[in-house]
């Protein structure tokens, strides 16, 4: 599977747009990008994957670059509730998740 | 939708002890589940994959032998920690995939493992 490179935090006032950057520049064909996050002490939960196409849900927003080298998930209106350590992950069709360091992303008031 | 269920939610055991996880997937088939565990302040890392029906699939560095995982039906799989000793002390989390392979995992909410 692709590596991936987060910054490992970031700051988002609240009520603002959260966009978190993720760069997969070895990532190949039949590979998908995943987002999840992590609350302290829980599991992660899903939020949006996709292939070569921007995706959005009722969570967030998902824009792949063109080359697929990069993505950016977006929370459109970021609450206290979505401070959380964020993952991006590549990977195949057949592939388990490999969970990188992510980005702590923390949402101010 | 998409809810796994993970039980119990803590355990805490004498050393030398054997324990049992499991994990649930309330409102879908899994076809697929994983069993991770996280050490404090550091990634999720993956013990095993296992199909229903078929023995489970172990990482590297995983003994099979003591970590025992059981994927009888669609909808169940269960962890055995078999004599577990303090550094088997961790945050047990299984997850759960169906349909095709570009499914997402949904993730139970992790049995945080304490051994005495």
């Amino acid at each position: 599977d692709a590596k991936t490179t987060q910054p490992p935090s970031m700051d988002c006032a609240e009520g603002r747009a959260a966009n978190l950057p993720c760069n997969h520049s070895t990532i190949s064909g039949n590979e998908y990008v995943y987002w999840y996050r992590q609350i302290h002490s829980q599991g992660p939960q899903y939020i949006i994957h996709g292939l070569k196409n921007n995706e959005t849900n009722e969570m967030a927003s998902l824009i792949i670059t063109e080359d697929r080298k990069s993505s950016t998930l977006i929370l459109p209106h970021a609450t206290l509730r979505d401070t959380a350590v964020y993952y991006c992950i590549v990977s195949g069709s057949a592939r388990q998740l490999t969970f990188g360091s992510g980005t702590q992303l923390t949402v101010l008031p | 939708g998409a809810v796994v269920s993970q039980h119990p939610s803590w355990v805490i055991c004498k050393s030398g002890t054997s324990v049992k996880i499991e994990c649930r997937s309330l409102d879908f088939q899994a076809t697929t589940m994983f069993w991770y565990r996280q050490f404090p302040k550091q990634s999720l890392m993956l013990m095993a994959t296992s199909n229903e029906g078929s023995k489970a699939t172990y990482e590297q560095g995983v003994e099979k032998d003591k970590f025992l995982i059981n994927h009888a039906s669609l909808t169940l799989s269960t962890l055995t920690v078999t004599s577990a000793h303090p550094e088997d002390s961790s945050f047990y989390i299984c997850s759960a995939r169906y349909g095709a392979r570009n499914q997402p995992q949904h993730f139970g909410d992790g049995t945080r493992l304490s051994i005495l």
